[in-house]
C-alpha cells in the first residue's frame, strides 16, 4: 500500500514550456485535490476532483488544467510555465465516508521551478 | 467562502515549554477541525482533529480545544520537545466538503 504518489519530485522548466505532474493513489479514495505550496502561503487549492471523469476548480486555477480519466489518478498540467508558478505542489486524496471529517492523504510533494 | 485565520506565524520556546496555536474561521457551519503537522521537506500529516459536538480533544501531550460560539479553536502541545519543530495547519471544513486551510505557523522548539 503506497498511499499517495508524486510524479516527478524535482523539475525545473524554461518559461513557456509545459509539464505533466502525476498523481496516484491507491487507497480507493474518491476525492482527490491539487495544492500549491508558497512561502507564507499555506496550502492553496488548485483544482479538485470528487470523483472519476470529474473535476472544479479550486482558489487558484489560473494557468493550469487538470484531468480524473481513472480514478486512481489525477493529473495536473502547465500548459505554458510562467516564473510565478515556481513552487511546491501537493496531491491529496480522501475517501467521503458521509461522517463529518474526513482526513486527507498528501503525496511527498513536487517542486517546480519555472525560469 | 470560507476563511481561515492562523496565528502566530512563528512560534519560538524552549524544550519543556508550551506551545498553542490559534485559528479562527468565518463560516458557522464548519464542523470538522484538523491539525496537520509538516516537518522540513516532508508531507503534511494529520496530527488530531476534532468536531463541533465536542469542545476539546487531547492525546498525549497534544491537545485541541474549540470554542464554536466564538468561531475559534486552538492547537496546543505541552512539554514541547526538538522533533515537535515543524510547521503546523489548522483547516476547517463543512462534513466531507473541501478544508479551508491557514497558513501555518513556523514551531522552533530551542533545545
Amino acid at each position: 500500500n503506497a498511499g499517495v504518489t508524486q510524479t516527478p519530485k524535482f523539475r525545473v522548466l524554461k518559461t513557456g514550456q509545459s509539464m505533466t505532474l502525476l498523481c496516484a493513489q491507491d487507497m480507493n479514495h474518491e476525492y482527490m485535490y491539487w495544492y500549491r505550496q508558497d512561502p507564507g502561503m499555506g496550502l492553496r487549492l488548485i483544482h479538485y476532483s470528487v470523483g472519476e471523469g470529474t473535476t472544479a476548480k479550486g482558489e487558484v486555477p489560473d494557468g493550469y488544467n487538470v484531468s480524473r480519466l481513472k480514478k486512481q489518478n489525477f493529473l495536473l498540467g502547465l500548459e505554458s510555465a510562467a516564473p510565478s508558478q515556481t513552487s511546491v505542489y501537493f496531491c491529496a486524496s480522501s475517501y467521503p465516508s458521509g461522517s463529518v471529517g474526513d482526513t486527507q492523504y498528501f503525496g511527498p510533494g513536487t517542486r517546480l521551478t519555472v525560469l | 467562502g470560507e476563511n481561515v485565520e492562523q496565528h502566530p506565524s512563528t512560534l519560538s520556546v524552549q524544550e519543556g515549554d508550551s506551545a498553542v496555536i490559534k485559528c479562527t474561521y468565518s463560516d458557522s457551519a464548519s464542523n470538522y477541525f484538523p491539525w496537520y503537522k509538516q516537518e522540513l521537506g516532508k508531507r503534511p500529516q494529520l496530527i488530531i482533529d476534532i468536531r463541533s459536538n465536542v469542545g476539546e480533544k487531547k492525546d498525549q501531550r497534544i491537545a485541541v480545544t474549540l470554542n464554536k460560539t466564538a468561531k475559534h479553536f486552538s492547537l496546543h502541545i505541552t512539554e514541547t520537545q526538538p522533533e515537535d519543530s515543524a510547521v503546523y495547519f489548522c483547516a476547517a471544513s463543512i462534513g466531507s466538503y473541501i478544508p479551508t486551510f491557514g497558513r501555518g505557523t513556523s514551531l522552533i522548539v530551542h533545545p
